[in-house]
């Protein structure tokens, strides 16, 4: 059974710091793309960041760009975004989530896309002082 | 970037009858599309792929149609269960952009 369990969301002040975490399992995680999507509180779903499977190629939504940095530890099967500079915008459930990767036959391997298939429940994080 | 736009933005049906969610992009995405749907307090789920594709284990009364600009998700006949909110995705290009939702309630 895949699993995406979140953890370090919390109250921060206006200013500060954070860093969050995904705990992957039940899949081949050094496969797959990651990415993390945020939704504040009552409003749409916002991508904020994804990153290759090797790491090797990040990307960031421009709200957050220059701010938050996503990284990953394939040996531990987990995913992280640091994010500095945190304003009451960045309120939000963060949630981690897999790329959709299917077997492709054309390639005679595994394509994988940047669609959302696989959730976590996600972590809070709140930004007020 | 891409802007999608949904429409409508609440949509009031019955059980059974049909719903069709409609999503249109600023500029094309061929047909790199989702659909997902989210129920309230839980994580979105994958629906719809490539514009057409259903993701595993999605009834067939959900599809999807459409292609550069222009993207259609109908569900045949409503379940008590679907009543959620939708939203589309593209993934054409960086940055990835989610469309504002279209929330479907009961009449």
């Amino acid at each position: 059974e895949v699993q995406l369990v979140e953890s370090g969301g919390r109250l921060v002040q206006p200013g500060g710091s954070l860093r969050l975490s995904c705990a992957a399992s039940g899949f081949s995680f050094s496969n797959y793309g990651m990415s993390w999507v945020r939704q504040a509180p009552g409003k749409g779903l916002e991508w904020v960041s994804s990153l290759s499977a090797s790491g090797g190629h990040t990307y960031y939504a421009d709200s957050v760009k220059g701010r938050f940095t996503i990284s990953r530890d394939n040996s531990e099967n987990k995913l992280y975004v640091e994010m500095t500079s945190l304003t009451p915008a960045d309120t939000a459930v963060y949630y981690c989530v897999h790329s959709l990767c299917q077997n492709d036959v054309a390639v005679g391997g595994v394509s994988c896309y940047y669609y959302m298939d696989g959730w976590g429940k996600g972590t809070t994080v709140t930004v007020s002082s | 970037e891409i802007v999608l736009t949904q429409s409508p933005a609440t949509l009031s049906l019955s059980p059974g009858e049909r719903a069709t969610l409609s999503c249109r992009a600023s500029q094309s995405v061929s047909s790199y599309l989702a659909w997902y749907q989210q129920k309230p307090g839980q994580a979105p789920r994958l629906l719809i792929y490539d514009a057409s594709k259903r993701a595993t284990d999605i009834p067939a009364r959900f599809s999807g149609s459409g292609s550069e600009t222009d993207f259609t998700l109908t569900i045949s006949s409503l379940e008590p269960e679907d009543f959620a909110v939708y939203y589309c995705q593209h993934r054409n290009n960086w940055p990835l952009t989610f469309g504002g939702g279209t929330k479907v309630e009961i009449k």
